[in-house]
């Protein structure tokens, strides 16, 4: 089945501590992009990646790194998590950028206490 | 600035009942509009996806209209069921890569 997983589908953790968020889609796609998700606020994008090894930053990229290494996994990593960030986060894929419809994964519920 | 707006920012209609969902966007050069189904704390799922030169676009009982000229679309929903209920966000795609903007969603309530 094609499907973008991502990894956990529920997180808690402490301010400062370490944490990444996976996700790997299995349909050979171009493009990935991670999003957070506020009440009130939409969707907004944190980082994108048009291909293996490259990447750049969304509209809220503060306090976030990514890599892509590979075509099928795009970890979105938190490297001093804050109170802030919590929030929904969506990894999503597309074949080739904006003209062709996205996929998203299921998403990961973060709580930083 | 490129924005999209979607009206009413919530619905609640009987089960069977037909409702029109609005999103008017600013997003320019424009390449593509979406419609989008939330369930509540899962991923959006596509329902439609528009290009310009294209005016309407059915998924079943839901139909989207898109009017270039005005930067104004539609989502008709017919004959709700209770398991359309789920916030439904209107996206608009500029040309390139990256930037797609987001409404911020209906959310729709059908009621039994």
């Amino acid at each position: 089945e094609a499907q973008v997983t991502q990894n956990p589908r529920y997180l808690i953790t402490v301010t400062g501590k370490k944490l990444t968020v996976t996700c790997s889609q299995n349909m050979n796609h171009e493009y990935m992009s991670w999003y957070r998700q506020d009440p009130g606020l939409g969707l907004r994008q944190i980082y994108y990646s048009m291909n293996v090894e490259v990447t750049d930053k969304g509209d809220v990229p503060e306090g976030y790194k990514v890599s892509r290494k590979e075509k099928r996994n795009f970890p979105l990593i938190l490297e001093s998590p804050s109170p802030n960030q919590t929030s929904l986060y969506f990894c999503a894929s597309s074949p080739h950028g904006n003209n062709y419809g996205y996929t998203f994964g299921s998403g990961t519920r973060l709580t930083v206490v | 600035k490129n924005q999209v707006e979607q009206s009413p920012q919530s619905l609640i209609i009987l089960e069977g009942k037909n409702c029109t969902l609005q999103c008017n966007y600013t997003v320019s050069p424009f390449s593509n509009l979406r419609w989008y189904k939330q369930d509540t704390g899962r991923g959006p799922v596509s329902l439609t996806i528009m290009t310009f030169s294209e005016n309407t676009k059915s998924n079943g009982r839901y139909t989207a209209t898109l009017d270039a000229d005005t930067k104004q679309s539609s989502l008709h929903i017919t004959a709700s069921q209770l398991s359309d209920s789920a916030s439904y966000i209107c996206v608009v795609a500029n040309s390139g890569y990256s930037t797609l903007t987001f409404g911020k969603g209906t959310m729709l309530l059908v009621s039994p």
